[in-house]
C-alpha cells in the first residue's frame, strides 16, 4: 500500500500525558500538511512542512503541539500535558508541489485522540 | 482569517433527489477543491477548479467557482445512497500552500 499512513489508529489517554502520532507520507510527495478535525466538522489546518522545513503553523496551535519532519519524510506530531479539549482525529495529509496552486492533499486515515 | 462556510450543514434526501451545496467566504482563493469524506477514513479529492466562472462536470455531480473566486457550489443530479457522506468545499490562499476547509455538508441519502 503507498498511500498516507498514520498511526496509531486510535489513541486513549490520561489528561496531562504526552502523546505522539507519526504519519508516513506517499514517498514521492514533498509536502505533508497536519490538520485536526472533530466529529462533523471541517479539518482545522495545524501546520504544514516543505521537505524537511515547517513553513506554517496555525496561530491556533498552543505551544503544547510541535511537529517535526526531520529528514523530509515521515512527520510526528507531539502533544504535550494533553487536555479534554484535545479530543479530536488528527488527520496527515501529503502533496506533490505542483508549483502553482495547492495541488491534490492525499490524506491518512488519521489517528484518533482521546483524552480522560 | 479566512473562513469557508458551507450550508446547509446537514441534508437527508430521498433517492432520485436534486441537491446543491453551498462554500462561501469573504476571501478570494487561487484555487477551489471539493472533498468526500467517509466515515472513518481521510478526504478523498472530487474536484478542483481554478478558474473564476469555472463549471465543471463529473457524472452527476456539477461544480462551479464563483466569478470573484470568493464562493462555489456543488449540484447533485438523482442522488444514490452512496452519494452519502461529509461533503467539504477547501480554499487555497494566494499567499501560502495550504487548503482552508469549509465547514462540511453532511449528506444522508436514503433508498
Amino acid at each position: 500500500d503507498t498511500g498516507v499512513s498514520q498511526n496509531p489508529r486510535h489513541k486513549i489517554t490520561k489528561r496531562g500525558q504526552n502523546v505522539t502520532f507519526r504519519c508516513d507520507p506517499i514517498s514521492e510527495h514533498n509536502r505533508l500538511y497536519w490538520y485536526r478535525q472533530t466529529l462533523g466538522q471541517g479539518p482545522e489546518f495545524l501546520t504544514y512542512f516543505q521537505n524537511e522545513a515547517q513553513l506554517e503553523k496555525s496561530r491556533l496551535l498552543s505551544d503544547r503541539f510541535s511537529a517535526e519532519r526531520p529528514k523530509g519524510s515521515f512527520s510526528t506530531l507531539e502533544i504535550q500535558r494533553t487536555e479534554q479539549g484535545d479530543s479530536a482525529m488528527y488527520l496527515c495529509a501529503s502533496s506533490l508541489e505542483t508549483g502553482a496552486n495547492t495541488g491534490e492533499l492525499f490524506f491518512g486515515e488519521g489517528s484518533r485522540l482521546t483524552v480522560l | 482569517t479566512q473562513l469557508l462556510e458551507q450550508s446547509p450543514q446537514f441534508l437527508s434526501i430521498q433517492e432520485g433527489e436534486n441537491l446543491t451545496v453551498y462554500c462561501n467566504s469573504s476571501s478570494v482563493f487561487s484555487s477551489l477543491q471539493w472533498y468526500r469524506q467517509e466515515p472513518g477514513e481521510g478526504p478523498v479529492l472530487l474536484v478542483t477548479v481554478v478558474t473564476g466562472g469555472e463549471v465543471k462536470k463529473l457524472k452527476r455531480l456539477t461544480f462551479q467557482f464563483g466569478d470573484a473566486r470568493k464562493d462555489s457550489s456543488l449540484h447533485i443530479t438523482a442522488a444514490q445512497p452512496g452519494d452519502t457522506g461529509l461533503y467539504l468545499c477547501a480554499g487555497g490562499p494566494y499567499n501560502t500552500d495550504k487548503l482552508i476547509f469549509g465547514t462540511g455538508t453532511r449528506l444522508q441519502v436514503f433508498p
